[in-house]
């Protein structure tokens, strides 16, 4: 399995806190991603990253920054928390598609909740 | 721009029948890849199976086949001999040429019963 960690894995907050959710891998792959899932929507990308320092923005990306600092480290910051964001976030990564199929890994997702 | 749908919000099978779970696609591209997912209660997200459009084959993993018909933009998910541990939700995803992140639909979830 993939060596990807998601922090914290459950999170309450209040409307208009900041909130960082941080994905960890020790797999050394190029890219990392950031999606969330919600009922009746599938997983839609939110952020994604193609190298330490180089992101972009994904579908649903109001809301929300990303950084990257480290190969090993995609940070996932909501500025100020809205209802809205309640979701379950899962980081993903893969190392390209052109070394195999170029699946994606996931974390075990991190839960958060909006009050 | 590319879109995944999946028309089965939820699905019944009787435990070791077949099931064919739907996806149809949608792209300009020549060149892309299909993946399905599986997303347990446990909520992990499982790497099932893989098809490049340029497959001749359509691919399979044991009890997984996908069904790729290239004309009718469709790649539909066979699970062969249903078990109570199928259960689960299913995702379809694409991804266009290149490194572009995956796409998912919304999922279909799956009920095997004994």
């Amino acid at each position: 399995d993939a060596g990807i960690t998601q922090s914290p894995r459950h999170k309450v907050t209040e409307t208009g806190t900041p909130v960082t959710l941080r994905c960890h891998q020790t797999e050394n792959h190029r890219y990392m991603y950031w999606y969330r899932q919600d009922p009746g929507h599938g997983l839609r990308l939110i952020h994604y990253s193609y190298g330490v320092k180089d992101t972009d923005k994904g579908e649903v990306s109001d809301g929300y920054s990303v950084s990257r600092s480290k190969t090993e480290d995609f940070l996932l910051t909501l500025e100020s928390a809205t209802s809205s964001q309640t979701s379950v976030y899962f980081c993903a990564i893969s190392d390209g598609a052109g070394k195999n199929t170029g699946e994606l890994f996931f974390g075990e997702g991190s839960r958060l909740t909006v009050l | 721009a590319q879109k995944i749908t999946q028309t089965q919000p939820g699905m019944f099978v009787q435990e070791k029948e077949a099931v064919t779970l739907d996806c149809t696609y949608d792209t300009s591209d020549p060149s892309y890849g299909l993946f399905w997912y599986k997303q347990p209660s446990s909520g992990e997200m499982i790497f099932l199976i893989y098809q490049g459009s340029y497959d001749q084959q359509n691919a399979t993993e044991g009890r997984y086949s996908l069904n790729f018909q290239k004309a009718r933009k469709s790649a539909n998910l066979v699970i062969s001999a249903s078990q109570l541990g199928d259960s689960a939700m299913y995702f379809c995803a694409m991804r266009s040429p290149g490194n572009t992140p995956l796409v998912f639909g919304k999922g279909t979830r799956l009920s095997v019963i004994a």
